[in-house]
């Protein structure tokens, strides 16, 4: 089954600069790369979502990118904010995510730092 | 959001007792899902279901019974559970092909 690698499990960062939060996986049939942000105590809501027929995807201030070659995927923050403040998650599937489970990786606590 | 409301928030149960977590979607979607949340791992995937039919099972433990009587409603049926089995329960909801909406879960304390 699939196999996905965060990188790193806390990231500290100074309010204004930017934090990149990396995840590789093993299955080279996923085709769906979704990133959820969690607050404590909060529901997991997604941020921003690629599939593998892109290889960049950018909303404001947050980008993924993905290497399907070297099955990497990474998020990007700029301009990082208190509110950025949170548990990060990426995620792979197959099917583009729908009726197919998603596979986590561990989580990234980011803290941005005043 | 309340597309996705999960009951009750928390529940505290012995290890003989029977409950049930309850997920409602108010999405339209036809795809529902429940997730285990445990401190310090991923967020694991149990179930799935796709049209009110079981589409996958994680290799769960045969204490988890979930049910799915039609594309809005999805159960979890717990019954004999484990200490280890004290987690967040998330239930999930999609169209298919689109992204998974998450209700806020159901905190589960086994005494």
């Amino acid at each position: 089954g699939e196999n996905v690698e965060q990188h790193p499990s806390t990231l500290s960062v100074q309010e204004g600069d930017s934090a990149v939060i990396k995840c590789t996986y093993s299955d080279s049939a996923s085709n769906y790369f979704p990133w959820y942000k969690q607050e404590l105590g909060k529901r997991p809501q997604l941020i921003i979502d690629i599939r593998s027929n892109v290889g960049e995807k950018k909303d404001q201030r947050i980008a993924v990118t993905l290497n399907k070659t070297a099955k990497h995927f990474s998020l990007h923050i700029t301009e990082t904010q208190p509110e950025d403040s949170a548990v990060y998650f990426c995620a792979a599937s197959m099917a583009g995510g729908g009726a197919d489970g998603l596979t986590f990786g561990k989580g990234t606590h980011l803290i941005i730092q005043p | 959001e309340t597309g996705v409301t999960q009951t009750p928030r928390h529940l505290v149960m012995g290890m003989t007792n029977k409950k049930s977590l309850k997920c409602e979607q108010h999405l339209g979607h036809n795809a529902m899902y429940w997730y285990k949340q445990s401190a310090k791992k991923p967020l694991e995937l149990m179930f799935v279901y796709n049209f009110k039919e079981q589409t996958e099972n994680n290799s769960v433990p045969s204490r988890f019974s979930p049910e799915c009587p039609n594309s809005s409603h999805l159960f979890l049926h717990l019954h004999t559970l484990q200490p280890e089995d004290s987690a967040l329960y998330l239930c999930a909801s999609s169209q298919l092909n689109q992204p998974q909406h998450f209700g806020d879960g159901t905190r589960l304390s086994i005494l």
